[in-house]
């Protein structure tokens, strides 16, 4: 059965802090992982990884895709209270509807 | 630019109410799903639709029905609500399977039942 595993489950930190999100998977006919934001509404899309090795990076935000181990990690540097969210991993097989999501990573980011 | 919308935002109901969320997306997308969000379970798969006028369960559709008369638009139906039905759930599209892209998801409705 396909499944997204993330850890930690929760995590508070400081401002300025770095950290680092976790998100294994096992998908069927494996296309891609997505990161994803969510506040108090709708998750936001951040990074989609196909390739293995390849950093996606936007401003303080990266991510990185493992394929052989089956993993991907979020990473966050100098960290912001605006930071502070639900971040969801999920990850898609090929021609296939399925999005399939973890149960996300609360982050919590103190002044 | 909407992207998807959601209707209503917010909606409390008696056990054995019956109402229709709304979702309709302007991006002319293929896909759209049906997903609810509880603490601690993620975004659980409803119903999804491949395209105009076809529908199809997903992981947790017992309670629930759907219908896509319009490409644009995915209603989710709850004939006779239940307790266990209050949760946030959220609408999403995508442009198809075989391409990667995204999901774009809406703002939620989050629904009480009393």
């Amino acid at each position: 059965e396909d499944k997204v595993v993330q850890s930690p489950l929760s995590l508070v930190v400081h401002e300025g802090d770095t950290v680092t999100l976790n998100c294994s998977y096992e998908v069927t006919n494996f296309r891609s992982l997505l990161w994803y934001k969510q506040e108090k509404k709708a998750p936001t899309f951040l990074f989609m990884l196909t390739s293995s090795g390849i950093e996606k990076k936007s401003g303080r935000l990266s991510s990185i895709l493992d394929k052989k181990e089956l993993f991907s990690i979020l990473n966050i540097t100098a960290t912001q209270t605006g930071d502070s969210a639900v971040y969801l991993c999920a990850g898609k097989g090929g021609g296939t509807y399925k999005y399939i999501f973890g149960t996300g990573t609360r982050l919590k980011v103190l002044a | 630019n909407a992207g998807v919308t959601q209707t209503p935002k917010f909606r409390v109901l008696k056990t054995g109410q019956s109402m229709t969320l709304l979702c309709a997306q302007d991006m002319n997308h293929e896909y759209m799903y049906w997903y609810r969000q509880d603490p601690g379970m993620g975004l659980r798969l409803i119903h999804y639709s491949v395209g105009e006028g076809t529908t199809a369960k997903g992981e947790v559709p017992d309670g629930y029905n759907v219908s896509r008369l319009k490409k644009q638009n995915f209603l989710l139906g709850l004939e006779s609500a239940a307790p266990s039905q209050t949760s946030v759930y959220f609408c999403a599209s995508s442009r198809d399977a075989e391409s990667n892209q995204p999901q774009h998801f809406g703002d939620g409705t989050r629904l009480s039942i009393l």
